[in-house]
Order: C-alpha cells, then sequence, then structure tokens
C-alpha cells in the first residue's frame, strides 16, 4: 500500500541550528512533492514544492530535496529560530493531474531559545 | 491573499444529527477539498470537487456527503453525525493548471467537531 511518513516525534533543536525533517514514502511515484507548516489551531500553510527533476530548492532559509531513488525529501530550516516551531507536513502528487494531494502525519519541530 | 472561510471554528452535536459545514473561498479557485486531521492519522481525505456540481470520492468518503452549487462554496455534510466523527475538518482551494504542474493547496483554519 502507499505510505508517507514523517518523523511522529518531536524533534526539539536549539535556536541558531539547522533543523532537519525526513519525509519518506513508498509504493508513490509522485511528480511533485510539498511542503506546509502547521501552527496550532490553524490550517495548513504552503512553503515550497519541489518537482522530480530537481534536486534541491530554497527559498530563504528553507532548503528542499527531493530524491526519488531513495524515495525521500529532506526539509531544512537553517538558523532555525523559536518562531520556527510547528508541525511540517510533507504531501504528494498522486493523480496525474496534479490537484490531489496525500500528506504525511507531519512531524512538530521545537526550536529552543 | 487567498482567503478560506470556515462557517464555524467550533461546533458540538448529537449523534443522529445532521452536520453542515460550510466553505467559501475568494479567489475563484476550481478545486475545493474536505480533509479531516486525527492525531496520528494526519490529513486525509473525504471529499474533492474540480468545478461546480462536480465531485470526487478520496479515501474516506463514508458517512459523508458533498455539495457544490457555486465555485465559492463546498458544502461538507454528515448525513447522521456518529462519534467517530468527531474530528479537525480542514476545507481547502487550489487552482486547477495544465497537465504538469502542481498547485499549492490553501486552507482554512478548520472546524473542530465534537459529535456527543
Amino acid at each position: 500500500s502507499q505510505k508517507i511518513e514523517q518523523n511522529s516525534e518531536a524533534l526539539n533543536i536549539q535556536e541558531g541550528k539547522t533543523a532537519t525533517l525526513t519525509c519518506n514514502y513508498t509504493n508513490y511515484s509522485p511528480a511533485y512533492l510539498q511542503w506546509y507548516r502547521q501552527d496550532p489551531g490553524r490550517g495548513p500553510v504552503f512553503l515550497l514544492l519541489i518537482r522530480e527533476n530537481e534536486k534541491e530548492k530554497r527559498k530563504e532559509r528553507l532548503k528542499v530535496t527531493f530524491d526519488t531513488t531513495l524515495k525521500q525529501s529532506l526539509f531544512h530550516i537553517t538558523a532555525s529560530q523559536p518562531a520556527d516551531s510547528a508541525t511540517y507536513l510533507c504531501a504528494l502528487v498522486r493523480d496525474n493531474a496534479g490537484n490531489m494531494l496525500t500528506f504525511g502525519g507531519g512531524t512538530r519541530l521545537m526550536v529552543k531559545p | 491573499d487567498v482567503k478560506v472561510t470556515q462557517s464555524s471554528r467550533y461546533l458540538v452535536k448529537r449523534t443522529g444529527e445532521k452536520v453542515f459545514l460550510e466553505c467559501v473561498q475568494d479567489m475563484d479557485h476550481e478545486n475545493m477539498f474536505w480533509y479531516r486531521q486525527d492525531p496520528g492519522l494526519g490529513l486525509r481525505l473525504i471529499y474533492f470537487s474540480y468545478d461546480v456540481k462536480m465531485k470526487e470520492k478520496g479515501d474516506i468518503p463514508e458517512g459523508y456527503s458533498v455539495s457544490r452549487e457555486k465555485k465559492e462554496r463546498f458544502s461538507l455534510i454528515l448525513e447522521s453525525a456518529s462519534t467517530n466523527q468527531t474530528s479537525m475538518y480542514l476545507c481547502a482551494s487550489s487552482l486547477i493548471l495544465t497537465q504538469g504542474w502542481s498547485s499549492p493547496l490553501h486552507f482554512g483554519n478548520g472546524t473542530r467537531l465534537t459529535v456527543t
């Protein structure tokens, strides 16, 4: 069956360090992968999209990699800040039209001052 | 900025009641979605609509129906609410892009439904 796995345990890091979150998938061949941020009591907010032919994508302090051989995406936040504390979700496009997404369970990041 | 508005933030209903969850988006998006989010299970797609009066079942449509009479509005209906439908319900919208592209989802802030 198709699965998207993110570490369900919270990731605790010190302010200023780089946070790395992992998204692994099985039995998918996604053309795209998206990352979202979700704060408590709020809906997810889109952060970044990466295509299968892109190895890496950057946006300010965020970096996403996409390895279709390993079936894995890594999401990095450099120089992390307490304001980065949230749950981060990865999502795969699962239809050829690119409309329907399946989400992983999310990883909670806690950045301590 | 895209705004997706869900009509209720919190809702408490009794078992067997018919429940309507409303969602409105203001960016003329073709696609609209209903997800539910539960601890340990993540976001699961209930229904998807790509046009007025059009709908497709997601992963967990049982016990739910949807209505899309206008482009900006997508309603989720619980025909006869049950306690296992207690959850956070999230509505989202997105553009339809040409084949080969992927559009981000824009979410509302959710409706926390409790069925007693």
